[in-house]
């Protein structure tokens, strides 16, 4: 079946540092990827999309690129901030009902 | 900006109780989802609606209903709670076709005692 896998949290990183948060996943075909951010207090919200194989989703200075060899959409920060402390969601598009599927969500504290 | 508001952030009720969570969006949205999040498990589908009085089952239904009796408004019924429904409760909603972008409610965090 279709399911999302993201690397468990918390993650915890210094103001400046580099991000990676793993996500792999399984579906039939090449579905649509996204990021979704949460922010204390908040509903979820779109960060970011690729809608086929090494399309790269980009915003606020997040990245993911679609892999399909590796089956992957890592989410990527080259510098991140305080203000990036949240929980992310790797997600996909299920293909037989045109669902999204989220992951189990990784948290991020970033210290100043 | 799309407003995806639900009415309680925060609710209370005991075992066998009938619980109603309400959602209002207001961007003449026609798809309406409920959700419901857990530590560990992340989000999972509970029902969704395309339409006026339409609605569909998502991945956990079991325990739960719905009603969609305007375009507007997405209630989720709990027709006899148990303490196994606590869980953080979002409302989403998206246009027809674009399921890929959805907005989100801020949440209901319901304890069932």
């Amino acid at each position: 079946g279709n399911s999302v896998t993201q690397m468990e949290g918390p993650v915890t990183l210094s103001e400046e540092a580099f991000l990676t948060i793993n996500c792999t996943y399984t579906a039939t075909g090449y579905p649509s990827l996204f990021w979704y951010v949460q922010y204390p207090g908040e509903g979820l919200q779109l960060l970011l999309k690729a809608t086929k194989a090494d399309d790269k989703g980009s915003n606020k200075g997040f990245e993911a690129t679609y892999r399909k060899e590796t089956t992957s959409f890592h989410l990527e920060k080259g510098s991140v901030q305080v203000s990036d402390s949240a929980v992310y969601f790797c997600a996909l598009r299920r293909f037989r009902d045109d669902k999204i599927i989220f992951g189990k969500g990784t948290r991020l504290h970033i210290l100043p | 900006d799309v407003k995806v508001t639900q009415s309680s952030r925060y609710l209370v009720k005991r075992t066998g109780e009938k619980v109603f969570l309400e959602c209002v969006q207001d961007m003449d949205h026609e798809n309406m989802f409920w959700y419901r999040q857990d530590p560990g498990l992340g989000l999972r589908l509970i029902y969704f609606s395309y339409d006026v009085k339409m609605k569909e089952k998502g991945d956990i239904p079991e325990g739960y209903s719905v009603s969609r009796e305007k375009k507007e408004r997405f209630s989720l019924i709990l027709e006899s709670a148990s303490t196994n429904q606590t869980s953080m409760y979002l409302c989403a909603s998206s246009l027809l076709g674009t399921t890929e972008k959805l907005f989100f409610g801020s949440g209901t965090q319901l304890s069932v005692l």
